[in-house]
Formats: C-alpha cells, sequence, structure tokens
C-alpha cells in the first residue's frame, strides 16, 4: 500500500530565514506530486505540481519554491520566510498511471509560524 | 478563473439530524469533483464523482453530482458528534496536472 510523509510537523520560524520542508512517497512510482497551502480563514491553494522527475510548475507567484529530485521526493523551499508564508503546508499524491481518474491522498502536513 | 463555492460555511446541529452540503463549480476543462473530510490535520478522502446522477454512499454518507447544474451534494443521515469536521469540496481539472481546486468548506459541528 502506498504512504506519504512529511516532514517536520511543526515548525516556528523568524522573518528571512530559510525553510526546506520535505515530502515524500512510498509504495507507487512516478506519482504526480503536489503542495497545496492552508492559511488561517483560506481554503487550501495549489502552490506547485510536479508530474515527473524535475518537472515543476507554479501556480502562484511567491518567494517559494519546489524540487523534485527524485521519483517520490518533493522538496518546498524559500530562501527567505516572509510572515504571510505562514500557514498548513500540504503534500498530495496521485497515481499517475491507470485511470487518470485517481484520487488524491494527503501527508500529515507541516505546520509553519513565521514571527 | 475556476471557482469551487461550498454552502453553507458553518452548520450546527443535533446528534441524529440530517445534513446536506452544497459545492458549486465554475472550471474549465473538469474531471472530478471531489470531497474529503478535515479534522485536525490533513483532509481525508471521502468520494470522487465524475458522472452525473450516479449517487456514490459509504455507510451514512453519500453524494452525488450533476453536471449540468455545476454542483453536488454531500449528505450525511443520523448524524455523530464524530462527524464534526470541515468538509471540502474540489474539481480536479485536467490542466494543473489535475491540481484539485478547493472550495473554502463547510464547518460542521454536531452536538450531542
Amino acid at each position: 500500500s502506498q504512504t506519504i510523509h512529511q516532514w517536520p510537523a511543526t515548525l516556528v520560524q523568524p522573518v528571512g530565514s530559510p525553510l526546506s520542508l520535505e515530502c515524500t512517497v512510498e509504495g507507487t512510482s512516478n506519482p504526480n506530486l503536489y503542495w497545496y497551502r492552508q492559511a488561517a480563514g483560506r481554503g487550501l491553494q495549489l502552490l506547485f505540481y510536479s508530474v515527473g522527475i524535475g518537472q515543476i510548475s507554479s501556480e502562484v507567484p511567491q518567494n517559494l519554491s519546489a524540487s523534485r529530485p527524485q521519483d517520490r521526493q518533493f522538496i518546498l523551499s524559500s530562501k527567505k520566510l516572509l510572515l504571510s508564508d505562514s500557514g498548513f503546508y500540504l503534500c498530495a499524491w496521485r497515481a499517475s498511471g491507470g485511470a487518470i481518474n485517481n484520487e488524491q491522498f494527503f501527508g500529515p502536513g507541516t505546520r509553519l509560524t513565521v514571527l | 478563473e475556476d471557482k469551487v463555492v461550498q454552502s453553507p460555511l458553518s452548520l450546527v446541529v443535533h446528534e441524529g439530524d440530517t445534513v446536506t452540503l452544497n459545492c458549486s463549480y465554475e472550471v474549465t476543462n473538469f474531471r472530478s469533483l471531489l470531497w474529503y473530510k478535515q479534522e485536525k490535520k490533513a483532509p481525508t478522502f471521502l468520494f470522487m464523482l465524475t458522472s452525473s446522477g450516479i449517487e456514490k454512499k459509504s455507510g451514512r454518507l453519500s453524494s452525488i453530482l450533476d453536471k449540468k447544474e455545476l454542483f453536488s451534494i454531500l449528505n450525511i443521515t443520523a448524524t455523530q458528534t464524530g462527524d464534526s469536521a470541515i468538509y471540502l469540496c474540489a474539481v480536479a481539472v485536467t490542466n494543473s496536472g489535475y491540481a484539485l481546486n478547493f472550495g473554502k468548506g463547510t464547518s460542521l459541528l454536531v452536538t450531542p
């Protein structure tokens, strides 16, 4: 069966500091991977998606970046955090082969507070 | 711009009541509509709907999609306190790698 891991679970960082959040998926190959953010009072917002190694698409211009160095690894980064980067960051995966209506499954999330 | 709107935004009911949550959407390149339940942490998958008029059912929860009128409903019968959560509706589109466009959610509180 497939599992998805995210770490860290919680993070408190000062404004201007760097960020690295990691997501890994087990039990599947060549998944589609996604980063979403849920900010207070707002819905889940897509930040990045990836359909393969090294392929990253950004949906919202911001000071965040993403990378996919391995098939089942997805990293969210920032060089300098802003207060507005606070939120609940969720990684999700979707099977890319077979039926094209595959569900998306979410990792446990990272709660980031920028002070 | 793709849009997913859920109503009501919040709801308080008594145990045993039946509730209906609504989700309407305006998107290009529609592929499927998904419902998730979110408690304290990450959303957990409930249903995926792709065809109009076919009800999906799991225990006391059921959902149906109307692709002509562009909406879906999620029904919960005989509610329990454990149903208290935020219910999220999301639409997958064929561009953006089938990424999901989410509504803001309906916060359901079931009181004993």
